[in-house]
């Protein structure tokens, strides 16, 4: 059965700090690695990691996939309060099986 | 980006009745789309897999005479909770699967009373 891991499943950090999320997956026929960001509604979609090591970049948040090590990291620097959300990591099984698995997620709460 | 819309956005019904749920690709086709549910403070669980044209998948330990999917369109998926009763109330989200990721809708949130 395919596994999705998050840490910690929750943080608590002031504006401006920087904060890493740890994602660990153990899925069949693994394609990407995805991220979403969940505020009241529906996740909305950060980044999709394929290839190992290569970092993607988005404003003050990065991320980065590590095949060997089976995880991803989801970087977030200079916090501020609307990045308070639960933050999800979801592994990709491709082929004829397509479907995501989502970890429980990290709820991030930034306070002033 | 693509947008995939669902109706009703809250609904409140009482134990025993049933309730329709849909979901639209607004702008691109989606010949799968997926149906999650979604308790509080925990993650997305994966409901089952919608395909266009046949019978969809549901995942291990989701009743698929209760949670009835039809995906009658390459627009539209529907879930239909049948014989509702508290323990269904959550929040139940669609998502398409695009050309590069899945999209999501902005979710439903059932109450049973």
């Amino acid at each position: 059965e395919d596994k999705v891991v998050q840490s910690p499943l929750s943080l608590v950090v002031h504006e401006g700090d920087t904060v890493t999320l740890n994602c660990s997956y153990e899925v069949t026929n693994f394609r990407s690695l995805l991220w979403y960001k969940q505020e009241k509604k529906a996740p909305t979609f950060l980044f999709m990691l394929t290839s190992s090591g290569i970092e993607k970049k988005s404003g003050r948040l990065s991320s980065i996939l590590d095949k060997k090590e089976l995880s991803s990291i989801l970087n977030i620097t200079a916090t501020q309060t609307g990045d308070s959300a639960i933050y999800l990591c979801a592994g990709n099984s491709g082929g004829s099986n397509y479907k995501l698995t989502f970890g429980k997620g990290t709820l991030l709460t930034v306070n002033p | 980006g693509a947008v995939v819309s669902q109706h009703p956005s809250w609904v409140i019904c009482k134990s025993g009745t049933s309730v329709k749920i849909e979901c639209r690709s607004l702008d691109f086709q989606a010949t799968t789309m997926f149906w999650y549910r979604q308790f509080p403070k925990q993650s997305l669980m994966l409901m089952a897999t919608s395909n266009e044209g046949s019978k969809a998948t549901y995942e291990q330990g989701v009743e698929k005479d209760k949670f009835l999917i039809n995906h009658a369109s390459l627009t539209l998926s529907t879930l239909t909770v049948t014989s509702a009763h508290p323990e269904d109330s959550s929040f139940y989200i669609c998502s398409a699967r695009g050309p590069y990721e899945q999209y999501f809708g902005p979710g439903t949130r059932l109450t049973v009373t």
